[in-house]
């Protein structure tokens, strides 16, 4: 268990809905990492927070959105969904946020769009 | 930006014997470069990493080597175990605060047989 919480674990819907997916760092953390895991991809990063403020931004889609809050959770918001939206949803946190920091990973939230 | 390739995309070894995975780079001020393990349906977990001012690193059957003339960095797993199958994702970043660069490959597949 790396400490890193994600909610739901599962979650089904219809195109063009909206989603949010839940993450908490592990205790301490400052920083927050959101990776999409498409069938048989690597991992894309979307986007990074720090301490409320976004650090980074990767391949995230203009219908995605994210947020961290004073508590540190973080939130993605995903809307306008598309079938191609299908993946593994990865929540990771790691203690400054910095690229050389060891980033420990949620379990993950299966978003299925049918 | 930075590329990522990996190779192989699928590797099949007998147990007991090594496994080769290998990285390349594009981002010559890339500095830090680390390996995670992505067990089916679990979440990805680092294994090693390796930074720039380094040649090579090993911790017990794992090991990564790094030449940066060459812009190339591998993993090594010998004495392989059933245990060891699972996907491996390369990554490679440059120094600090650049995070929207941080490229994972497209991961490996290993299989041991026993």
């Amino acid at each position: 268990d790396s400490g890193v919480t994600q909610t739901p674990k599962h979650l089904i819907t219809a195109t063009g809905q909206r989603v949010t997916l839940r993450c908490s760092p592990r205790s301490g953390d400052l920083s927050v990492y959101w990776y999409q895991q498409s069938l048989d991809q690597g991992l894309q990063f979307l986007i990074q927070y720090y301490n409320g403020e976004e650090r980074a931004k990767g391949n995230i889609l203009e219908r995605f959105s994210a947020q961290q809050f004073p508590d540190l959770h973080s939130e993605l918001n995903l809307s306008s969904l598309e079938l191609g939206d299908s993946a593994l949803y990865f929540c990771a946190s790691s203690v400054e946020g910095n690229p050389t920091d060891t980033q420990y990973f949620g379990p993950g939230t299966r978003l299925t769009v049918l | 930006g930075e590329n990522v390739e990996q190779h192989p995309s699928t590797l099949s070894v007998q147990e007991g014997d090594s496994a080769v995975i290998k990285c390349t780079y594009s981002d010559s001020a890339s500095n830090y470069f680390p390996w995670y393990k992505q067990e089916l349906g679990k979440r990805p977990q680092l294994i090693i990493d390796i930074r720039s001012n380094v040649g090579e690193k090993k911790d017990q059957r794992i090991a990564v080597t790094l030449n940066k003339t060459a812009k190339h960095f591998s993993l090594h797993i010998t004495e392989t175990q059933p245990e060891d199958s699972a996907v491996y994702f390369c990554a490679a970043t440059p120094p600090p605060y650049n995070f929207n660069k941080f490229y994972f490959g497209s991961g490996t597949k290993l299989n041991v047989k026993p």
